[in-house]
């Protein structure tokens, strides 16, 4: 399979617990970037990875939240202390780098109770 | 700063009659506009993109959209509904930063009746 694949699917846990979600791009994609979306909206930006330095944040990105690509290969992404309006689909993505394409994972959908 | 508006959340047609999805953008320099659609539980599937060249793009499926720079829009269109078109659409900005992130409009569901 040479797409974007994201792990787990689905999550549910508890409010105050900590989350952490896997994305392993396209192995000669250089660029990786993690989207939020909420129901009934568009994705918004989270933050963007070139290899393996994070050039870019979103100001939605709390203190709670980090992400990592250690290799510049899988990326994480970490909640801490989850809250209510943590829920959403949390959508990867990846690109070449003279290549305008972007290819997006499935998502991991956050269930938080 | 780049921004895209949908201006319809829900449409409605009927299998076989044509599909029109509106999009305005906003943007400080010469846009690339993408169309992705979304399948309930399955990944953003790119439709279309524009890149300064040919204004009317054709994409998969049979959709193609006209960018318009006097009407600031990028439409999209399909003359004849299928049920399988049933899914949500994005009109799509790319960012001109290093980074070169998506900006996404709010989305349009597309309904198709029998």
């Amino acid at each position: 399979d040479t797409g974007v694949s994201q792990d787990p699917r689905h999550k549910i846990t508890k409010r105050g617990q900590n989350v952490t979600f896997r994305c392993d791009p396209i192995s000669e994609h250089n660029r990786l970037y993690w989207y939020r979306q909420t129901l009934g909206q568009g994705p918004e930006f989270l933050t963007y990875f070139q290899n393996e330095a994070q050039l870019e944040k979103s100001r939605l990105l709390s203190d709670r939240f980090s992400a990592e690509r250690p290799k510049g290969s899988f990326s994480t992404l970490e909640i801490q202390r989850t809250e209510q309006g943590d829920s959403a689909m949390y959508l990867c993505a990846s690109r070449g780098g003279l290549d305008y394409g972007y290819t997006f994972g499935s998502g991991t959908r956050l269930t938080v109770v | 700063a780049q921004s895209v508006t949908q201006l319809d959340s829900h449409v409605s047609v009927s299998e076989g009659t044509p599909v029109l999805l509106r999009c305005n953008y906003s943007s400080s320099y010469s846009p690339s506009l993408f169309w992705y659609v979304q399948h309930p539980n399955k990944g953003l599937q790119l439709l279309l993109k524009y890149t300064s060249a040919a204004t009317l793009v054709k994409g998969i499926n049979g959709f193609e959209a006209e960018f318009k720079k006097s009407e600031t829009s990028f439409h999209l269109t399909k003359p004849s509904a299928h049920m399988s078109d049933a899914a949500e659409y994005f009109c799509v900005v790319r960012g001109q930063n290093a980074g070169n992130m998506l900006t996404f409009g709010g989305g349009t569901r597309l309904m198709v009746k029998p």
